[in-house]
């Protein structure tokens, strides 16, 4: 059974607009979400991440948004630039530290000019 | 600084060897992951170490082993290879004291079995 779901394998979006990346979860001993971003042939890199104590969490042109009363958290790119054209992960983790991470599939995001 | 060293990055094994991975995390980093990426089940978690300690085991049977050495350098052994184990093998560093800065992975080793 799958935790932590994406259910969107694909995303295109035009440079300049909005990208929005959602993901599900279903466990709600979750505490701690985070977004990865991956290019082929490396490692997943660290975008952002936020607890479960807040509902919103900024980084220069990354939001993340956590809405837990539904357990629906999305990942806001503003503007979209051509190097954002990756696949994004969402984790979680129940605890910081002591869990390791339960990851979703991925959305692959196709920035176009 | 230096990031996520995986070593080697690409392997090659046949149908019942074993295979010992590598990876030496981020200086000052004591918490060390695995994870293994295929097309159909994603990234899974494998198993955390945490200052030589085995902190935290994910799905996997007992053929997947890890250990942590006193610099956090970590091995991962697999023994007894099935050719579903054929997947990217991710190593992951933290200061293992908070979430703000995630995990930083390594690039991977690849491994195909035959």
């Amino acid at each position: 059974d799958q935790q932590v779901k994406q259910n969107s394998p694909s995303l295109s979006v035009q440079e300049g607009r909005i990208s929005i990346l959602n993901c599900d979860y279903t466990n709600s001993m979750f505490d701690y979400f985070l977004w990865y971003k991956k290019y082929p042939a490396e490692g997943p890199t660290f975008l952002i991440s936020i607890s479960s104590i807040k509902d919103k969490n900024e980084d220069g042109r990354f939001t993340v948004f956590l809405n837990k009363s539904a357990k629906h958290l999305s990942l806001h790119i503003v503007p979209s630039q051509p190097g954002d054209s990756a696949v994004y992960f969402c984790a979680a983790s129940e605890s910081w530290g002591a869990d390791g991470l339960t990851f979703g599939k991925g959305t692959h995001l196709i920035i176009q000019p | 600084k230096a990031g996520v060293t995986q070593t080697p990055r690409y392997l090659i094994k046949t149908r019942g060897q074993q295979v010992t991975l590598s990876c030496s995390p981020i200086s000052g980093h004591r918490s060390v992951s695995w994870y293994q990426q295929t097309p159909g089940q994603g990234l899974q978690f494998l198993f955390e170490y945490f200052s030589e300690t085995q902190r935290n085991k994910g799905n996997f049977p007992g053929r997947f082993s890890g250990r942590q050495f006193s610099n956090s350098r970590s091995e991962m052994n697999v023994s007894t290879l099935e050719l579903g184990d054929s997947a990217l093998y991710l190593c992951a560093s933290s200061s293992g004291t908070t979430p703000n800065y995630g995990y930083t992975f390594g690039s991977g080793t690849r491994l195909t079995v035959v």
